[in-house]
């Protein structure tokens, strides 16, 4: 079982709100990742988590704030997001973030800031 | 620093004809290479990986790629192109040793019935 999943699969919300997208996989897997996604656009890293304490940031804007409570789980905190932040949110896991294992991504998050 | 190029933005194949999508890439190690397929809406869905041993890598859906060192280039291809294949292909590469996969710009494929 390759599965990944990621609630919700919609969120629209203020630039005012405060809301979490939520990732969890059950393979045992200690890498974790956030993408980014625009239309027609490539995946764009944005934090790997590797045995649950992050390793990557690729210089993401405070108002996202990523949070690992637990191997299987990966949180992305969102607060005062700007429309320009509307994007697929898309989530992945690795066996091993040091090797040439395979990233398996969920299905994402389609959120839309207003 | 690692890259990919996809030089097709779309590639468009009759239903039943081979098929060809485009990837070369740079890295200063050895490379590991992936083929992504990303159905509208959906995530991206593993297709294959070449990581080391034979250069033609079989994958899902009866799709391969053939690695190819000299050129650094690792096109996906498949031999009999179905319209369900119509989707947006992604290729991408990760540097030995490196957490950060890079993906390519994408290559929208088309099969026309």
């Amino acid at each position: 079982d390759t599965e990944v999943t990621q609630t919700p699969k919609h969120l629209v919300m203020g630039m005012t709100n405060k809301k979490s997208l939520k990732c969890e996989q059950h393979m045992g897997h200690r890498a974790m990742y956030w993408y980014k996604q625009k239309a027609k656009k490539p995946p764009e890293l944005m934090f790997v988590y590797s045995y649950e304490k992050l390793s990557i940031n690729e210089s993401v804007p405070s108002r996202f704030s990523p949070e690992c409570p637990n191997s299987s789980l990966l949180n992305l905190h969102l607060h005062a997001l700007q429309p320009e932040d509307s994007a697929l949110y898309l989530c992945a896991s690795s066996q091993d973030p040091a090797n040439t294992d395979t990233q398996y991504f969920g299905p994402g998050t389609r959120l839309t800031v207003l | 620093a690692q890259s990919v190029a996809q030089p097709e933005d779309q590639v468009n194949v009759a239903e039943g004809n081979p098929l060809t999508v485009k990837c070369t890439y740079s890295v200063s190690g050895n490379p590991y290479l992936f083929w992504y397929v990303q159905y509208p809406n959906r995530g991206l869905q593993f297709l294959l990986k070449y990581i080391t041993g034979d250069n033609l890598v079989k994958g899902s859906y009866g799709f391969e790629a053939e690695f190819n060192k000299s050129q650094t280039s690792f096109h996906l291809k498949k031999p009999s192109a179905l319209v369900s294949d119509s989707a947006l292909y992604f290729c991408a590469v990760r540097d030995a040793g490196a957490q950060k996969l890079v993906f390519g710009q994408g290559t929208r494929l088309t099969i026309n019935p």
